[in-house]
């Protein structure tokens, strides 16, 4: 089974922490996903990254930024929290395009 | 851009059969994904439709329309543990996955 993990299930940050949060995936799948998850809006893609080193802009990202050194491991940056970055955010990854997403159990990130 | 569209909530009894539609955008259509989601857990793959027609598997089935931009998840027999939320994703030519707001599905005993 593809297994994806999360750094962190729940996250409690202050306003202009630089914040951090890691997935990793063992299945050596090429694509892997951020998003987030808000009521009433849906999963929206913060970035994606075909293979390593490589990164794409998604919908929303303002105030994020990536990093993907080896191909399991896709980091999500928050470089200056903000309130408005309170999230569900989850970390998804697939082999190829047009197989499914395999998503992670999600970070619950409270910025105070 | 593409948008997808699904009702934002549902509600349906124990042992009866619900119906959810998706209506999505042709331009670029690839194929069209089917989640669950339980309330505080990720997301967890049902069904990826890309030719016409409808797919069982189990209770779940999922029907696809390409010339009309439709599809929907057909739920049987249905359980208390199917209450979730179900989301429709659309895959298109410029290889992003399009999701929908998500149907919240309540099931009454």
């Amino acid at each position: 089974d593809v297994k994806v993990t999360q750094s962190s299930r729940y996250l409690v940050k202050r306003t202009g922490e630089k914040v951090f949060l890691e997935c990793v995936q063992d299945m050596d799948h090429e694509n892997m996903f951020w998003y987030r998850q808000d009521p009433g809006l849906g999963l929206r893609l913060i970035y994606f990254s075909y293979d390593v080193k490589m990164k794409e802009k998604g919908d929303i990202p303002e105030g994020y930024s990536v990093s993907r050194e080896k191909k399991e491991r896709f980091s999500l940056i928050l470089e200056s929290a903000s309130t408005n970055q309170t999230s569900m955010y989850l970390c998804a990854s697939r082999y190829r395009v047009q197989e499914t997403q395999y998503f992670g159990p999600g970070t619950r990130l409270l910025v105070l | 851009g593409q948008n997808i569209d699904q009702p934002t909530e549902m509600t349906a009894t124990e042992g009866a059969i619900v119906q959810i539609n998706c209506t999505y955008q042709t331009s670029g259509f690839n194929g069209l994904f089917w989640y669950q989601q339980h309330a505080g857990e990720a997301p967890t793959f049902l069904s990826y439709n890309v030719l016409d027609g409808l797919e069982e598997k189990g209770r779940f089935s999922s029907f696809l329309s390409r010339s009309k931009g439709y599809s929907y998840l057909l739920l049987k027999e249905l359980q208390m543990k199917d209450s979730a939320s179900y989301l429709c994703a659309g895959a298109f030519s410029t290889d992003k996955i399009i999701f929908g707001k998500g149907t919240r599905l309540h099931i009454l005993p």
